[in-house]
């Protein structure tokens, strides 16, 4: 039972787009939400964060969204550059971090 | 100087073998962590240690033998290995404090496959 989900496999957009990339939770309790990037090779990087008090928070190009009553979490990268494409894990937690499936992103130029 | 390492970065063996991989980082923290991969490309939490003591132990199974010598290395021992344990296991680690906000620092990870 996946309490993190993210729908989309992939997503392709073209450089200096936005990039909007989804999640969905079931857990009420989660307290704060994560954004994390990975390469190929590499481990995930944190890339930013959201405290469930808040609906918004941005970081230069990257802004994430929280909709609580929907259970649902944003990431909209503005522009979209080629060094954005990666794979983008959303994750929750609760003391432990509860990661979904991720998206590849593919910003081409 | 590589914040998070683990060795092997690869590792291939038969069904029924025993194997560890090994996990060490060297930012300071206090929490280690193993997160597991599978095929459907979930990440997964299987165990955590705060200062060598364990504090998160999912629904492994027991052939998974976490050890944490001391705060800055935590190994996982893998015994009579089965075709499911196939998998890209990730190391992580944060400070305590860290937990609860989720910002973690992961390793690059040991792909396993077993044959």
């Amino acid at each position: 039972d996946q309490q993190v989900k993210q729908n989309s496999p992939s997503l392709s957009v073209q450089e200096g787009r936005i990039s909007i990339l989804n999640c969905d939770y079931t857990n009420s309790m989660f307290d704060y939400f994560l954004w994390y990037k990975k390469y190929p090779a590499e481990g995930p990087t944190f890339l930013i964060s959201i405290s469930s008090i808040k609906d918004k928070n941005e970081d230069g190009r990257f802004t994430v969204f929280l909709n609580k009553s929907a259970k649902h979490l944003s990431l909209h990268i503005v522009p979209s550059q080629p060094g954005d494409s990666a794979v983008y894990f959303c994750a929750a937690s609760t003391g432990k971090l509860i990661f979904g499936q991720g998206t590849t992103l593919q910003v081409k130029p | 100087d590589t914040a998070v390492s683990q060795t092997p970065k690869y590792l291939v063996t038969q069904m029924g073998n025993d194997k560890s991989i090994k996990c060490e980082q060297n930012l300071g923290h206090d929490t280690m962590y193993w997160y597991k991969q599978d095929s459907k490309k979930f990440l997964k939490i299987m165990f955590s240690y705060n200062n060598k003591e364990l504090i998160i132990n999912e629904t492994v199974p027991n052939r998974f033998s976490p050890k944490s010598p001391d705060k800055a290395h935590l190994n996982l021992h893998i015994n009579s290995l089965e075709l499911g344990d196939s998998a890209v296991y990730f190391c992580a680690s944060s400070q305590v404090s860290q937990m609860n906000t989720g910002e973690l620092f992961f390793g690059e990870g040991s792909r396993l496959t077993v044959l």
